[in-house]
C-alpha cells in the first residue's frame, strides 16, 4: 500500500521561528510536491522536485525553501515564520518523468499555526 | 498558463439522488484532468483521471466523470449519492504541453449528502 507520511499533524510556532516540515514516501517516486491548502483557494503549489537535489518553484514559493537530499524525503523550510503562513500543508509524490501524467499521492497534512 | 474553476462552493443533495460536481478548465495544450476527494482531517485521495480516449471515465467509489472538450468541462458524477460521500472535492488539471508534472487545483466543492 502506497504511503506518504508527514512528520507532524499539528504544529504551533511563533513568528520569526525557523520551521521544518518533513515528508517521506515509500514508493520510490521520482516527483515530490509541497502544497498549502487554504479555504476557498484550493491547493497551491509551493515547490516541487523531480529528482534528488533538484527543485522547482511552484506558484507561491516566497518565504519558503525546500531540500531533497534523498529520493524518499522532501523537506519544506520556513526560514522565518509569519502569521500569513498559518495553513494546512500537504505533501504529495508521483511516479514518472517530468512529462508523465500519473496521479499524485498525498500525505495526511500538517496544520501549522504561527502565533 | 493552466487554470481550473469549480463554480460551486457547496453542493447539497439527498441520499439516493444523483450527484454532480462541476469543473471547467483552461490549458493551451491537451488537458490531463483529475478528481480528488478529501475526507475530514485526511489528505487527498485520487478518484479518477482523464488522459485520452473515452470521454466517460470511471473511478473509485462509483464515481465517474465526463470530459467535454467543446465546453472545456470535466464534471464529476455519481448516479446515487451516499451520506458517506460527504467530503471536499477537488478538480485538477495539467497542461500536456508543460513539463514538470505540475497540477493546478480548483478551489474545491464541499458536498453534503443528507439522509
Amino acid at each position: 500500500d502506497v504511503k506518504v507520511t508527514q512528520s507532524s499533524r499539528y504544529l504551533v510556532k511563533r513568528t520569526g521561528e525557523k520551521v521544518f516540515l518533513e515528508c517521506v514516501q515509500d514508493m520510490d517516486h521520482e516527483n515530490m510536491f509541497w502544497y498549502r491548502q487554504d479555504p476557498g483557494l484550493g491547493l497551491r503549489l509551493i515547490y516541487f522536485s523531480y529528482d534528488v537535489k533538484m527543485k522547482e518553484k511552484g506558484d507561491i514559493p516566497e518565504g519558503y525553501s525546500v531540500s531533497r537530499e534523498k529520493k524518499e524525503r522532501f523537506s519544506l523550510i520556513l526560514e522565518s515564520a509569519s502569521t500569513n503562513q498559518t495553513s494546512m500543508y500537504l505533501c504529495a509524490s508521483s511516479f514518472g518523468s517530468s512529462f508523465s501524467y500519473n496521479e499524485q499521492f498525498f500525505g495526511p497534512g500538517t496544520r501549522l499555526t504561527v502565533l | 498558463a493552466q487554470s481550473v474553476a469549480q463554480p460551486e462552493d457547496q453542493v447539497n443533495v439527498a441520499e439516493g439522488n444523483p450527484l454532480t460536481v462541476k469543473c471547467t478548465y483552461s490549458v493551451s495544450g491537451n488537458p490531463y484532468l483529475f478528481w480528488y476527494v478529501q475526507y475530514p482531517n485526511r489528505g487527498l485521495q485520487f478518484l479518477l483521471k482523464y488522459i485520452t480516449g473515452d470521454n466517460l471515465v470511471k473511478g473509485s467509489y462509483g464515481f465517474e466523470a465526463e470530459f467535454n472538450k467543446s465546453q472545456t468541462s470535466f464534471h464529476l458524477k455519481k448516479p446515487s449519492a451516499l451520506v458517506s460521500d460527504s467530503a471536499l472535492y477537488f478538480c485538477a488539471v495539467r497542461d500536456g504541453k508543460a513539463a514538470g508534472n505540475k497540477l493546478t487545483f480548483g478551489g474545491g466543492t464541499r458536498v453534503l449528502v443528507k439522509p
